[in-house]
């Protein structure tokens, strides 16, 4: 089962910044935290990653929380091909058998950018 | 740099007939994994394959599924005698060698198995 919770659902105004939240209060000190994105019916696109420190590339920023409890995942100018289903995913930073190696998709946020 | 690349984008298969999905991953990447994703649901782990060892099947199903990545060529999932039940968006991913967490997987477009 996935270690995080994510809203369903949210809309954002094109041109605005999409502020996706994401809860893993049950992370360990050696997970790291994983974006991904679906955009219908294609393949999962990584975002970013981070695991204490907040992250920035050319697509969007990760700002995880001191307790790490929580992050957030900020694209700044959101547009119409931002539309798609967001995932956040917690992943071990080493991998000790079965089950630790895959990244568990849960249900994600379907964001919406509106005209 | 070609993304992760898998052939065929459509599959229609006859139940009782065998699917063959292939998958070459990104140049210089050693490790590739396979999902599925049943209509209106999430990607599910199916197995973690490097080159010539099977790392972690735990989310195969136990029949008719198998999964190889040979020293040479792409990686395969064959589905035999498929069901209607096997119709689903078929995705694998690949990574370079291990960073463990810290190494991003990069995922395919997929591969969309339709049995009639």
């Amino acid at each position: 089962d996935a270690k995080t919770t994510q809203p369903p659902s949210m809309d954002c105004a094109e041109g605005r910044a999409a502020n996706l939240p994401c809860n893993h209060s049950t992370i360990s000190g050696n997970e790291y935290v994983y974006w991904y994105r679906q955009i219908h019916s294609q393949g999962p696109q990584y975002i970013i990653h981070g695991l204490k420190n907040n992250e920035t590339n050319e697509m969007a920023s990760l700002i995880i929380t001191e307790d790490r409890k929580s992050s957030t995942l900020i694209l700044p100018h959101a547009t119409l091909r931002d539309t798609a289903v967001y995932y956040c995913i917690v992943r071990p930073t080493l991998f000790s058998g079965a089950g630790s190696y895959q990244l568990t998709f849960g249900k994600g946020t379907k964001l919406s950018v509106i005209p | 740099n070609a993304g992760v690349m898998q052939n065929p984008r459509h599959l229609v298969r006859r139940r009782g007939q065998e699917a063959r999905l292939r998958c070459s991953p990104m140049k210089g990447h050693s490790h590739v994994y396979w999902y599925r994703q049943l209509p209106e649901e999430g990607l599910k782990f199916m197995v973690y394959l490097q080159k010539e060892n099977i790392i972690d099947e735990s989310g195969m199903p136990k029949e008719r599924f198998s999964a190889e990545f040979p020293k040479e060529g792409p990686s395969i999932l064959r589905i035999q005698q498929v069901v209607r039940g096997d119709s689903a968006a078929y995705f694998c991913a690949s990574s370079p060698p291990s960073g463990g967490g810290n190494t991003e997987a990069f995922f395919g477009q997929g591969t969309r198995l339709t049995v009639v």
